[in-house]
């Protein structure tokens, strides 16, 4: 009965690597964001899809692409890993667009790049 | 775009006593102001809301005040207990057409027994 689910929830690779992240929600949102946690616990937004389409994309390197096969998943690609991407990154569902309301999380993913 | 300043990084208070973290915003249309609680390895949750029509709204040992004149919301946490302990982050929605919530860098609570 999970709402956001990520998998994997740890992930170590080696620099140069591409790696992908899984997100998959339950709760019959329209609107799913990926985040990054950096070490320091800073929050800061990636990228934001209403119903498979992208509306936010913050200034993050092109090696980073989402992709959402459906409204209820929304998955993370990134390619040619750098040190810099080690992180917790964070999935998140909200039901709409815009709206005040609740952002639910998954439980994140660690991605460590040695 | 939004910034939210979150105060102070780190709180330590005996149990029992109560905990307060204040957050400054600067979009003056921002209309959503959420608190979440983030517990060690899981990802936040929110644990109480205000929108920009409402001065105060409380839930138990929780309340959020918000002086949209001011662009400061507060967090209160009374009567502290050792589950209270967490990283709490402030944010803020802006009205003005964006779709994205802006965090606070987080205020680590250390409630001890």
């Amino acid at each position: 009965d999970t709402a956001v689910s990520q998998t994997p929830k740890y992930l170590v690779t080696q620099m140069g690597n591409d790696k992908s992240i899984k997100c998959e929600q339950n709760l019959g949102h329209d609107t799913m964001y990926w985040y990054k946690q950096d070490s320091k616990k800073f929050l800061k937004i990636m990228f934001s899809y209403n119903n498979k389409e992208l509306i936010i994309n913050e200034t993050v390197p092109n090696r980073f692409s989402p992709k959402s096969p459906d409204k209820a998943h929304l998955n993370l690609h990134i390619n040619s890993l750098e040190l810099g991407d080690s992180a917790v990154y964070f999935c998140a569902s909200s039901p709409l667009v815009g709206s005040v309301g609740e952002q639910f999380f998954g439980p994140g993913t660690r991605l460590t790049v040695l | 775009g939004e910034n939210v300043e979150q105060h102070p990084s780190t709180l330590s208070v005996q149990e029992g006593d109560s905990a307060v973290i204040k957050c400054t915003y600067s979009d003056s249309a921002s209309n959503y102001f959420p608190w979440y609680k983030q517990e060690l390895g899981k990802g936040p949750q929110l644990i109480i809301d205000i929108r920009s029509n409402v001065g105060e709204k409380k839930d138990q040992r929780i309340a959020v005040t918000l002086n949209k004149t001011a662009k400061h919301f507060s967090l209160h946490i009374t009567e502290t207990q050792p589950e209270d302990s967490a990283v709490y982050f402030c944010a803020a929605l802006s009205g003005a057409g964006s779709y994205q919530l802006t965090f606070g860098k987080g205020t680590k609570l250390s409630v001890i027994p």
